[in-house]
């Protein structure tokens, strides 16, 4: 799994598998989360975020599950494909000034 | 609709050299960022603009950094000098609703300094 700011993670699955990344988060007081995939050479893309007042929130095929008891966040991709192959953000805010990226997983889909 | 754009894509100077970047939000996004993406690492907030105002710029290392927002629109992030340890892709996003929102990232600068 992923921390905020330490080394970088990867992943390996296979194409049509479902695919979970983690991300453990340090501030107590973030309330706002938010998942980003990055490719080569782009800049970050949206895939989905969640309040903390929330458990779960699901997008088309990703779900992101909230743990604030035991800080933690996940990341999950169903029927993964070629084209999720990329570095995996996840990243935490306690507020509308301050937003903490962690290093990233790196996601490689087989085919 | 126009994403984020930023120029240059590359840019190599030698330590101690003064380099700009340039950014073009999406229209009508009131809110704008730059990070610093060192390689292997995930974006580092550097500042945040609302309209032309900094909203804040407490990760900016001010001493070498700067940066502006004339007329609440396009952006530069200006070194100088700068260290080897600026080497890094230099990211510019934009959003509706500040920072806890969806933001657009453009493709960075990727900047070497040697």
């Amino acid at each position: 799994g992923e921390s905020v700011g330490l080394h970088l993670p990867t992943l390996s699955v296979q194409e049509g598998d479902n695919s979970i990344i983690n991300c453990a988060y340090s501030n107590s007081a973030s309330d706002y989360f938010i998942w980003y995939k990055q490719e080569s050479g782009k800049g970050p893309q949206f895939i989905i975020d969640i309040r903390s007042n929330m458990d779960k929130r699901q997008g088309q095929r990703v779900t992101v599950l909230l743990n604030k008891t035991v800080k933690h966040l996940s990341l999950q991709i169903a029927a993964t494909q070629p084209g999720d192959s990329a570095v995996y953000f996840c990243a935490e805010s306690p507020d509308n000034n301050d937003m903490r990226f962690g290093a990233g997983t790196r996601l490689t889909v087989k085919p | 609709e126009a994403g984020v754009a930023q120029s240059p894509r590359y840019k190599i100077i030698e330590k101690r050299q003064s380099v700009a970047f340039w950014c073009n939000p999406i229209s009508g996004h009131a809110t704008l960022y730059w990070y610093q993406q060192i390689l292997g690492q995930g974006p580092k907030l550097l500042i945040q603009f609302q309209n032309n105002g900094v909203v804040d710029d407490s990760q900016l290392p001010k001493d070498r950094f700067s940066a502006e927002r004339l007329k609440g629109v396009d952006s530069t992030l200006k070194i100088q000098p700068a260290k080897l340890e600026d080497s890094a892709v230099y990211l510019c996003a934009s959003s509706l609703r500040g920072l806890q929102s969806e933001q657009f990232f453009g493709p960075g600068t990727r900047l070497t300094v040697l």
